[in-house]
């Protein structure tokens, strides 16, 4: 079955500096993959798509690369700032009408 | 433009008990979903339905039923609740089939606790 793994550790960082996610998927390969963030007691909100023949995508400060012959996706964040403490979601598109999501990372800034 | 809506936020239930969760979008969205978010399990997929009248099963649709009888609205309920059902309850929506490509609108979220 398809598989997406996030790092379940915190990731904690000092503000300005690049915030690095990954995500790792298994078991299919993904025309698309999305990132989320989702705040708490929040429902996810969308963030960035990109797609298998796009090895990177930018959103501000926001950058998100796609390697296929890892099976991984990086999610970078430069700049940081403590309002970007968050969760950050992966999720994938599966050849059904759903999108298989990760775990999720916590993301925390310290200012 | 309020998105999605879901009611109620909180709710408690005992064990046995039934109960419906409502969802309201106002953006049109032909496709609609229904998630849970457990600790370490990520979002999984109940329910979901791509039109009006029309439903199918999810990842993890036992002891769920739902129902779209308007376009805007998709409901979910538990006939029986059981303590297993203690969750956060997400609706989403998206304009089109997910391939990948379509991006889902989340509502905030129910907390439910059954006891």
């Amino acid at each position: 079955s398809q598989k997406i793994e996030q790092n379940s550790e915190a990731l904690n960082i000092q503000e300005g500096k690049t915030a690095t996610l990954t995500c790792n998927y298994t078991n299919y390969s993904p025309a698309y993959l999305q990132w989320y963030r989702q705040d708490p007691g929040r429902g996810p909100v969308f963030l960035l798509l990109i797609r298998e023949n796009e090895k990177e995508k930018r959103k501000e400060r926001l950058k998100v690369t796609f390697d296929t012959t890892l099976k991984q996706s990086l999610f970078h964040i430069t700049a940081s700032q403590p309002a970007d403490s968050a969760t950050y979601l992966c999720a994938q598109g599966g050849a059904t009408n759903k999108l298989i999501f990760g775990t999720g990372t916590l993301l925390a800034v310290q200012p | 433009n309020a998105g999605v809506t879901q009611t109620p936020k909180f709710r408690v239930l005992k064990t046995g008990q039934s109960m419906t969760l409502l969802c309201a979008q106002d953006m049109n969205h032909e496709y609609m979903y229904w998630y849970r978010q457990d600790p370490g399990m990520g979002l999984r997929l109940i329910h979901y339905s791509v039109g009006e009248g029309t439903t199918a099963k999810g990842e993890v649709p036992d002891g769920y039923n739902v129902s779209r009888l308007k376009k805007q609205n998709f409901l979910l309920g538990l006939e029986s609740a059981a303590p297993s059902q203690t969750s956060v309850y997400f609706c989403a929506s998206s304009q089109a089939r997910i391939r990948g490509n379509e991006k889902l609108f989340f509502g905030s979220g129910t907390q439910l606790s059954v006891l």
